[in-house]
């Protein structure tokens, strides 16, 4: 059973511009949720996205957002990057069914803004 | 709100000496609580986890045990090897206003030496 692929594995990107990164969860899973890893906040979570409706919003901007299709797969969208923005991006998916779920993370995705 | 705090890192051990890495939570309800490793390079794997208190989770010598009156959920393995190094995050299922959304510690990052 394939894992967690995030696309792209590296990005780097100057201020302003905008970003999409992409998830593509275990198949079966309907369950899709993205963190934010920095050094210096540690893992952050951004939000959570469940057959295409967002059930869980972390505490970060609008600038961030997200999307889910119908085959489960997930997009995250950062628009007017900052420098600040520079982290590692992980998504994890699972059966999305309530309590004690087990969570599988992809490799994840580098961002730099320059 | 709820929190995850746990003991600050690097821990340098030798080969086949005994860890423990420190975890006290914060929570207003009865959360589960996990540790989860990251490799160098790779996404987060769930290590362990346990759902009430006096659980006890293990999983390929590790073990950590649910103590409600203290709050902690200590990591600990008997005996250490090269291929434990990693970063190792202890964290909460928050279940306020959603599914899967987890609470991480800062993590703690192993280093263990031949």
């Amino acid at each position: 059973k394939a894992g967690v692929t995030q696309t792209p594995r590296y990005l780097i990107k100057t201020r302003g511009q905008q970003v999409t990164l992409s998830c593509s969860p275990i198949s079966g899973h309907r369950s899709v949720s993205w963190y934010q890893q920095t050094p210096g906040q540690g893992l952050q979570f951004l939000f959570e996205y469940f057959s295409e409706t967002q059930r869980n919003k972390g505490n970060f901007p609008g600038r961030f957002s997200g999307r889910q299709f119908s085959n489960s797969r997930s997009e995250m969208n950062v628009s007017t990057l900052e420098l600040g923005d520079s982290a590692l991006y992980l998504c994890a998916s699972s059966l999305g069914t309530p309590a004690n779920e087990k969570l599988f993370f992809g490799s994840g995705t580098q961002l730099s803004v320059l | 709100g709820n929190s995850v705090t746990q003991m600050e890192g690097p821990v340098t051990l030798s080969e086949e000496a005994f860890l423990t890495i420190n975890c006290t939570y914060t929570a207003t309800g009865y959360p589960s609580l996990f540790w989860y490793v990251q490799y160098p390079g790779e996404g987060l794997q769930l290590l362990l986890k346990a759902t009430k208190a006096d659980d006890k989770g293990s999983n390929k010598g590790f073990e950590a045990t649910y103590r409600k009156e203290t709050t902690s959920f200590h990591l600990e393995k008997g005996s250490v090897q090269v291929s434990d190094s990693a970063v190792y995050f202890c964290a909460l299922i928050d279940f306020s206003g959603g599914y899967n959304k987890l609470i991480f510690g800062a993590g703690t990052r192993l280093a263990v030496h031949p």
